[in-house]
């Protein structure tokens, strides 16, 4: 099956700079690449997706891109706020939905 | 629109007893998955369910777990007997994807946090 690893595990930013999470993909054949933002004690919720047809997705103050070749895709996240703190978690897919291990934010003020 | 209800909420038994969790996901998703979220990891795939055939259950352990999704609506995960490493949130989540090669956003039910004493 697919897996996926995800870097770094956790990343400390002041608030107004940029963050970067990186995940990375076996299976080649994977074509649909989520992100999900979970606050502590809560359920994961999608914040932005990406399909392998696509390179780059932007929204507001998240964006994602995807190298097929590389096997990796990335969310950027402009402009952090303290309420952007939380944990993140890329997926990978193709039939089922399988999640890196997660990346802890912290957004300093 | 209701979102994915699962129950109970929180469970605490001792090792070697049974558990069950039931899932109802969102009206017209028809697949079904569950997941074991231990503390401070992903989720990781237990079984996949579209309608009510298992798409992907490698990650079951098969000899304790049992999972099923009669008449494909809601869904039961069981565990027996349980062992101190299955203490985690279980959670579950629907999508709309009808067809097995299409994947589109999860959407997760509260989970249903286990602890094994």
């Amino acid at each position: 099956g697919e897996n996926v690893e995800q870097h770094p595990s956790t990343l400390s930013v002041q608030e107004g700079d940029s963050a970067v999470i990186k995940c990375t993909y076996s299976d080649s054949a994977s074509n649909y690449f989520p992100w999900y933002k979970q606050e502590l004690g809560k359920r994961p919720q999608l914040i932005i997706d990406i399909r392998s047809n696509v390179g780059e997705k932007k929204d507001q103050r998240i964006a994602v891109t995807l190298n097929k070749t590389a096997k990796h895709f990335s969310l950027h996240i402009t402009e952090t706020q303290p309420e952007d703190s939380a944990v993140y978690f890329c997926a990978a897919s193709l039939r089922d939905m399988r999640f890196g291990a997660g990346t802890r934010l912290t957004v300093k003020p | 629109e209701a979102g994915v209800a699962q129950s109970p909420r929180y469970k605490i038994i001792e090792k070697r007893q049974s558990v069950a969790f039931w899932c109802n996901p969102i009206s017209g998703h028809a697949t079904l998955y569950w997941y074991q979220q231990i503390l401070g990891q992903g989720p990781k795939l237990l079984i996949q369910f579209q309608n009510n055939g298992v798409v992907d259950d490698s990650q079951l352990p098969k000899d304790r777990f049992s999972a099923e999704r009669l008449k494909g609506v809601d869904s039961t995960l069981k565990i027996q007997p349980a062992k101190l490493e299955d203490s985690a949130v279980y959670l579950c989540a629907s999508s709309l994807a009808r067809d097995s090669l299409w994947v589109g956003e999860l959407f997760f039910g509260e989970g249903s946090r286990l602890t094994v004493l």
